[in-house]
């Protein structure tokens, strides 16, 4: 079957290191995002792609990048990380409108 | 600015009555629009959809409610179960614009389901 699985599902990390979330998705779908949930704030788009090569700001993009080599993965990078960084990461792939959502990976930064 | 809006943090039913979740857009661009349910410790899933040519779409238990010119949806479950409690999300977007992939969503609501 079809999925989309993240890695870690939980990481600790300090303030300053660079820190990778892995998103993989076997739906084939060319649209994929990540997303940040925070109490009070809901879900809020970070980065997204529209295809391989394609990458695209969303709310909440400082201090995050990523990039898509190929249909499947879109690793989510903090270059530098942050206590504001703490959070619960979701990645995301569709091809219309209906998204698809990854377990999610708990990041903190102390 | 928060183009959608779900106003009540949580909701408590007893089982067996009606659930409704309230959810209030501004963007009026927005012609798609989508509820997720989302347990602990897993990703949102999607429930049910509604295109803004409809007002109404059903899918078993769940039916969910748009009013264009008040710029509102709902979403009703009946009858509510226990496994209905979770984290609702409403989400929208404006397909018509392009970039229709992207979603905008709610800060989300509590519903809980007592026995």
């Amino acid at each position: 079957d079809a999925e989309i699985t993240q890695s870690p599902r939980h990481k600790i990390t300090e303030t300053g290191r660079q820190v990778t979330l892995a998103c993989h998705q076997t739906w084939n779908h060319n649209n994929m995002f990540w997303y940040r949930q925070d109490l009070g704030h809901g879900l809020r788009l970070i980065h997204y792609s529209y295809g391989v090569h394609d990458t695209n700001k969303g709310e909440v993009s400082d201090g995050y990048s990523v990039s898509r080599s190929n249909t499947e993965d879109l690793p989510l990078t903090l270059e530098s990380a942050a206590s504001s960084q703490t959070s619960v990461y979701f990645c995301a792939s569709s091809e219309w409108n209906e998204q698809f959502f990854g377990p999610g990976t708990r990041l903190t930064v102390l | 600015d928060q183009q959608v809006k779900q106003n009540s943090p949580s909701l408590s039913v007893q089982e067996g009555r009606i659930s409704i979740l309230n959810c209030d857009y501004t963007n009026s661009m927005f012609d798609y629009f989508l509820w997720y349910k989302k347990y602990p410790a897993e990703g949102p899933t999607f429930l049910i959809s509604i295109s803004s040519i409809k007002d109404k779409n059903e899918d078993g238990r769940f039916t969910v409610f748009l009013n264009k010119s008040a710029k509102h949806l709902s979403l009703h479950i009946v009858p509510s179960q226990p496994g209905d409690s979770a984290v609702y999300f409403c989400a929208a977007s404006a397909r018509a614009q392009g970039g229709s992939e992207k979603l905008v969503f709610g800060k989300g609501m509590k519903l809980t389901v007592n026995p």
